[in-house]
Parts: C-alpha cells; sequence; structure tokens
C-alpha cells in the first residue's frame, strides 16, 4: 500500500487571499496525478491531471504544478473566493494501474 | 449529457447479507472505477474495469466483486457483509487509462445493522 500525503488537512482563508496545498507521492512507477475538488453533498469533480514532470495546469483561478522526480504536487487557488469552499484531493495512479487518494486538503474561505 | 448515475442512493443491509450497487457511466465513457470511504477515511480504490474487463483491483478481499456489461455499466456486489462495510461507495468513470479525468456519480450510502 503506498502513501499519498496531502497538507495541510484543514485551512481557513479570508476572501481574496492566494493559498497552495501540497501533495507527496512514491516517486517510483509514477503514472499520472489528479486533482479533485469535492464540495458538501455534491461528488468531486475532476480539476487536473498532469502525468509530465513539470507540468503546470490552469484553470481560472486555480493551477498546479508536478515535480514527478522528487514526488510532489502544489495546487495554488489565487483571490480565494467563498465558492471554492472545498476538500481537494489529490490521486496518485502508477505504472501498475493502482489508483491511490489523499484524504484531501479542507479549505475554507471566510467572507 | 448526462452524468454518471449510481443506484440505490441508499442501502441498508444486515451482516452476512449481499448487496449489489449499480452504475451507468458516462456515454462514451468504457472505463469505470469503483471507491469506498469509509467513515474518517480517505477513498479507497477497489476495482477498474475497462471495456468488459477488471483491469485492477484494490486491496479489498475477494468477496468485493463486480462486472461491467457490454453498454459500460457496471455492479458491484459485496457478499457476507460485515459492519466494517457500512461506507459510501463511489463510482466514476473516464473515457479508458488513468491518465484520464475521473468523472463522479453521487455515490451509494451502504449501512449495515
Amino acid at each position: 500500500i503506498l502513501n499519498v500525503e496531502q497538507s495541510p488537512q484543514s485551512l481557513h482563508v479570508q476572501e481574496g487571499d492566494s493559498t497552495n496545498f501540497t501533495c507527496s507521492f512514491p516517486s517510483s512507477n509514477f503514472y499520472a496525478l489528479h486533482w479533485y475538488r469535492w464540495e458538501t453533498a455534491k461528488s468531486p469533480e475532476a480539476l487536473f491531471v498532469m502525468t509530465l514532470n513539470g507540468d503546470e495546469k490552469k484553470k481560472g483561478r486555480i493551477s498546479a504544478t508536478l515535480n514527478t522526480k522528487e514526488g510532489y504536487s502544489y495546487l495554488y487557488i489565487k483571490g480565494s473566493q467563498p465558492e471554492d469552499s472545498a476538500t481537494y484531493l489529490c490521486a496518485f495512479s502508477n505504472t501498475g494501474n493502482q489508483f491511490y487518494f489523499g484524504t484531501g486538503t479542507s479549505l475554507t474561505v471566510i467572507p | 449529457e448526462a452524468g454518471v448515475t449510481q443506484s440505490p442512493t441508499h442501502l441498508i443491509k444486515t451482516r452476512g447479507q449481499q448487496a449489489t450497487l449499480r452504475c451507468s457511466p458516462i456515454s462514451g465513457h468504457t472505463s469505470v472505477y469503483w471507491y469506498q470511504q469509509a467513515l474518517g477515511l480517505g477513498l479507497q480504490f477497489l476495482l477498474w474495469y475497462d471495456e468488459g474487463e477488471e483491469r485492477n483491483r484494490g486491496n479489498f478481499p475477494p468477496r468485493f466483486s463486480g462486472r461491467q456489461f457490454p453498454n459500460y455499466s457496471s455492479e458491484l456486489n459485496v457478499n457476507a457483509l460485515e459492519l466494517e462495510d457500512s461506507a459510501l461507495y463511489l463510482c466514476a468513470s473516464s473515457l479508458g487509462g488513468s491518465n484520464q479525468p475521473q468523472h463522479f456519480g453521487d455515490g451509494t450510502r451502504l449501512s449495515i445493522l
């Protein structure tokens, strides 16, 4: 069983603040790294899938980077809004086609 | 476009019974994934089906099984239910391949009494 670790576990920020979270995963047998947003009472929503070392993806105010050699990914949110409040999950898939989810970072944006 | 649909929404069973959970993927998606989220834990990978075949399974006992039908819908079967099987079971679909984003259903809440 592989460990995918996310930090921090929870975060409270003021509206307008920028923030970032970390996802750490095993650097061996890497295939893809996924980010999902999971709002309360909804199902997880795909944000990004990254496969190459150095990948950077952006979707509006949210962006992500990937370092497969050292085994981490960062998710950035610029100018946080209350609607960004959610749990952000990362998932690592390896060349053995196994998926491992982190336990998530819970973000609360205070108006 | 219809999203991933799961049924039933809630399911209540007793220990030793069998449960069947169903999932219909987004049209055009060939891969279906099953996950378990037990209370206080993260999403645990259960099973992956693609093109009708089981591609991989997570670290779960054999009493967790499933299948994928020719129309790509899927069912998850859990035999000899135990109290610790109480969890939210999420299904996701994708175009295939673990480098494709997954689209999740709303889940089935399974409660074992």
